[in-house]
């Protein structure tokens, strides 16, 4: 069965420092990953995704992931934060077949400090 | 941009009521889901339809709960007699065909139960 781990569930950082989330994953078949974006009091915003090619993917507002097959991690980064990206950050997989539903880790949440 | 809405924004019930979420995905789109997130819980998927049918569904989604697209925009999430632990918020999300990989979502329906 696929599952999604998201190793730390609160990051604070001061702003305009360097973040990296992270989230590993289990699949035993193709994987496609994605990490989404929930501001306080707003639904899902797609962050940026990993289909296939290559594996360092960017995304909207700066940040970029680094699918990594051999140590199944999927870790989100972004080199200099804002206030604004204060969010809770989800990472997910999507389940095998034509229609298959997102797997959700438990969330990450960013506190961006000035 | 087109955009998955969803109503009402909020949802106060009490328990043992019958309560109708509404989502109404982008105009081109084929496959919705439903999905919840119990507050400070991860996201979960709930259902997933397509060609007027349930093509898939967790274990969560018993008996309680349906799902239906009534008049080809609308697609609804009914819940028959709420319970204390149905209280989270509830998203929609959809995709164009199977081809298409990368859900998107709608701001969600928070539900309360008291």
């Amino acid at each position: 069965a696929q599952s999604v781990t998201q190793l730390d569930s609160q990051v604070p950082v001061f702003e305009e420092a360097p973040v990296e989330l992270r989230c590993n994953y289990s699949s035993s078949v193709s994987v496609y990953l994605f990490w989404y974006v929930q501001y306080p009091n707003q639904g899902l915003q797609l962050l940026l995704k990993y289909l296939s090619g290559s594996t360092l993917v960017k995304g909207i507002n700066g940040f970029e992931a680094e699918f990594n097959k051999s140590q199944t991690s999927f870790h989100l980064r972004k080199p200099s934060v804002h206030i604004s990206d204060t969010a809770e950050y989800f990472c997910a997989v999507r389940r095998g077949g034509s229609q298959g539903n997102l797997i959700f880790g438990k969330g990450t949440k960013l506190s961006v400090k000035p | 941009e087109p955009e998955v809405t969803q109503t009402p924004s909020h949802q106060v019930t009490q328990m043992g009521q019958e309560v109708i979420l509404r989502c109404v995905p982008i105009s081109n789109h084929l496959y919705f889901y439903w999905y919840r997130q119990i507050l400070g819980q991860k996201v979960e998927f709930l259902v997933s339809f397509y060609n007027n049918e349930i093509s898939e569904k967790s274990e969560i989604f018993d008996d309680q709960f349906s799902v239906e697209r009534p008049d080809g925009s609308n697609f609804t999430l009914k819940i028959r007699s709420t319970k204390l632990e149905d209280s989270a918020m509830y998203f929609c999300a959809s995709i164009p065909t199977s081809g298409r990989l990368e859900q998107y979502f709608g701001p969600g329906t928070r539900l309360t139960v008291t």
